[in-house]
């Protein structure tokens, strides 16, 4: 069992939907929380970063963490044909920041 | 300001021979790191260090050596290339403080390995 889960899509969605991706993790010791979002053939970039439980909001993203439940979420609002791209959840334990990643979800938003 | 360099862009290999990939940034971060990514795998830690002088195995380490040259630059070598480690490689930097915590991607190497 991979200690990061995510559901690899394909995610089709017209625009201007809600859209909402998740991951799910089995060590408990992960504290620290990311989204990256990666275009076609390029490198990773930093969507949302959480440290411990709660929400955050940034613009139309909002990040949530379930440490209870082993579980982070990341919702899009008013999606674009421009979000269409693979994310990426990561996670780390401690301070050396070595990030396991999840597989990676698809999207793709629909003019 | 380039960021994340990596060179080079693309290359194949035969199996059994050598290269040595390279990473370079100008950000004066500390910690350097490097993944691989392959379809429906996510991206997997090779090695990372820390700071200048040190280097650590992440995930998936075998077959893989990592100079960090100073604290620019952080190589990736492949002493005898095998089908296996055909992928995309990516060198990432680290940076952190109070109310951040990114780590910093270049653009990729897609190397095959025939």
């Amino acid at each position: 069992q991979k200690e990061v889960e995510q559901d690899p899509g394909p995610l089709s969605v017209p625009e201007g939907a809600i859209v909402s991706l998740n991951c799910t993790y089995s060590n408990s010791a992960f504290q620290y929380f990311m989204w990256y979002r990666q275009y076609s053939r390029k490198g990773p970039e930093l969507l949302m970063y959480t440290y411990s439980s709660g929400n955050k909001e940034d613009g139309r993203f909002t990040a949530q963490v379930d440490k209870s439940s082993k579980y982070i979420s990341l919702f899009i609002r008013d999606s674009q044909p421009s979000d269409s791209a693979t994310y990426l959840c990561a996670m780390s334990a401690d301070s050396s920041y070595k990030l396991i990643f999840g597989s990676g979800t698809r999207l793709l938003v629909r003019p | 300001n380039a960021g994340v360099t990596q060179t080079p862009k693309f290359q194949v290999l035969k199996t059994g021979q050598s290269m040595t990939l390279q990473c370079a940034q100008d950000m004066n971060h500390n910690s350097m790191y490097w993944y691989r990514q392959d379809p429906g795998m996510g991206l997997r830690l090779i090695y990372y260090s820390a700071s200048e002088g040190t280097t650590d195995k992440g995930e998936v380490p075998n077959g893989y050596n990592v100079s960090r040259l100073n604290k620019r630059e952080f190589s990736l070598r492949l002493e005898s290339a095998a089908p296996s480690q055909t992928s995309v490689y990516f060198c990432a930097t680290h940076r952190y403080a109070s109310s951040y915590n990114e780590q910093f991607f270049g653009p990729g190497t897609r190397l095959t390995v025939l």
